[in-house]
């Protein structure tokens, strides 16, 4: 099966500028996740969708960051406007959705979007 | 043949038991991440490791560079410490490759 797509994979942008990254998950999973990673440190969760609804979105820093999944599929996180300190790389995955008995259920990463905000 | 392989796939133990998970990675890197996912939720970053050893609690992170492996072991392991373990390899330039992810059940 096709993996998690994103774009684009690189990015380049002044501060104050905005940008947009996309994100299409594996058909037919019901989860999907946004993260930030700075170089360094591990991966913070921003925001988690199910189907088109937010589950989590508690670190996400609203007053610039959005994101919308509006007919449970495909995805994009916006950042306006860009401050020096969101260059990172933006990853996402999905995965099935809950699954029933409490097992876990496993996250597929896309390839990211390395953004640089000069 | 993927980057980074983690084994086992999937891990039953039981309570107390002395856990052990491996990572083999093929490509140069400037730090290997260990992540710890539970049901249901997001991702949390458990070390960061880019040589040696590192300890939290029950943890233990072990890396060799030259052998291109690495190890988390969990002491004394416990029901609430069942989740997904992911090995991530993180590369000079930024990208990161993810293993496949080690399903941990602890039996109580």
């Amino acid at each position: 099966e096709a993996g998690v797509a994103q774009s684009p994979r690189y990015k380049i942008i002044e501060k104050r500028q905005s940008v947009a990254f996309w994100c299409n998950p594996i058909s037919g999973h019901a989860t999907l996740y946004w993260y930030q990673q700075i170089l360094g440190q591990g991966p913070k969760l921003l925001i988690q969708f199910q189907n088109n609804g937010v589950v989590d979105d508690s670190q996400l820093p609203k007053d610039r960051f959005s994101a919308e999944r509006l007919k449970g599929v495909d995805s994009t996180l916006k950042i306006q406007p860009a401050k020096l300190e969101d260059s990172a790389v933006y990853l996402c995955a999905s995965s099935r959705g809950r699954t029933s008995g409490g097992s876990t259920d496993t996250q597929y990463f896309g390839p990211g979007t390395r953004l640089t905000v000069l | 043949k993927n980057e980074v392989e983690q084994s086992p796939q999937n891990l039953t133990a039981q309570e107390g038991e002395f856990i052990t998970i491996n990572c083999s990675y093929s490509v140069g890197i400037s730090a290997l991440h260990w992540l710890q996912q539970h049901p249901g939720g997001g991702i949390v970053s458990l070390f960061m490791l880019s040589s040696g050893k590192k300890k939290h609690g029950r943890l233990i992170a072990t890396i060799n560079i030259q052998e291109k492996h690495s190890s988390l072991h969990i002491t004394a392991s416990h029901p609430r410490d069942s989740a997904v373990y992911i090995c991530a390899a993180l590369r000079p330039v930024g990208q990161f490759y993810f293993g496949t992810g080690t399903s941990l059940t602890v039996i109580p």
